[in-house]
C-alpha cells in the first residue's frame, strides 16, 4: 500500500514553455502532498505543501506565481512550472502524507530539462 | 523552523565493516526521524524511522538511535555490502510539519 505515481517521469522542454507534473496517491487519500526539488549532489529542497481542497503553501524563495500548485482531489495534485527556463532544469519529487501520520511517501521523480 | 544537519558528507567503508551517519536538529519539537537510502535518478526510499518515545529501533543490519536531550539521531549500519552504496538522507518532522531532510552522505562500500 501507500503508492504514489508521478507523471511524466522526464520532460524535455524549450525555455519559455509550460510543463506541468502530475503526482497521484493511487491507494490512498492524501489531505497533504508536498513538492520538492531536488539539483545535482544535493539534498531535497520542500518547494511547497498542498492541501487538499485550499492555497498551497510556498516556502521562503520559491516563486507561488512560477510555480502553480494546484491540489482538486485528495488523491491528485498538480505542479506546473510556468515561463520555465534553464535554471529551472531539476528533479521535482512529490510526495503524500496520510492523515495523522508523519510518514510521506514519495513519487518516483520527473527529470525537468529545459533547453 | 527546522535545520537538519548531517555528518559526514562522504563515507567510505571496507565490506563488512560498520557505517554511521550523525544528523542533528533544531527543533525541540520533532519528534518523527525517518532514514532514506536513494540511488542515482530514483525516488528517496524509507529504511528506517524512529519516533521522539523510542531511543533505539533496529531492523536487520540497520539501527538508529535517538538522543532527544542533544537532540542528535544516528543510523548504524553493520556487516556493509556493496549493494549499501547510495546517498543516504536524515530528516525530521513534528508529525504534521514537512520533513526537512539534512544534505546527505554518500557511502561508498569498497569490496
Amino acid at each position: 500500500g501507500a503508492v504514489v505515481s508521478q507523471h511524466p517521469s522526464w520532460v524535455i522542454c524549450k525555455s519559455g514553455t509550460s510543463v506541468k507534473i502530475e503526482c497521484r496517491s493511487l491507494d490512498f487519500q492524501a489531505t497533504t502532498m508536498f513538492w520538492y526539488r531536488q539539483f545535482p549532489k544535493q539534498s531535497l529542497m520542500l518547494m511547497a505543501t498542498s492541501n487538499e481542497g485550499s492555497k498551497a503553501t510556498y516556502e521562503q524563495g520559491v516563486e507561488k506565481d512560477k510555480f502553480l500548485i494546484n491540489h482538486a482531489s485528495l488523491t491528485l495534485s498538480t505542479l506546473t512550472v510556468t515561463s520555465a527556463h534553464p535554471e529551472d532544469s531539476s528533479f521535482y519529487i512529490c510526495s503524500a502524507r496520510l492523515a495523522g501520520v508523519g510518514e510521506q511517501f514519495f513519487g518516483p521523480g520527473t527529470r525537468l530539462t529545459v533547453l | 523552523g527546522e535545520n537538519v544537519e548531517q555528518h559526514p558528507s562522504t563515507l567510505s567503508v571496507q565490506e563488512g565493516d560498520s557505517a554511521v551517519i550523525k544528523c542533528t536538529y533544531s527543533d525541540s519539537a520533532s519528534n518523527y526521524f525517518p532514514w532514506y537510502k536513494q540511488e542515482l535518478g530514483k525516488r528517496p526510499q524509507l529504511i528506517i524511522d524512529i519516533r521522539s518515545n523510542v531511543g533505539e529501533k533496529k531492523d536487520q543490519r540497520i539501527a538508529v538511535t535517538l538522543n532527544k536531550t542533544a537532540k542528535h539521531f544516528s543510523l548504524h549500519i553493520t556487516e556493509t555490502q556493496p549493494e549499501d552504496s547510495a546517498v543516504y538522507f536524515c530528516a525530521a518532522s513534528r508529525g504534521n510539519t514537512p520533513l526537512v531532510f539534512g544534505k546527505g552522505t554518500r557511502l561508498s562500500v569498497i569490496a
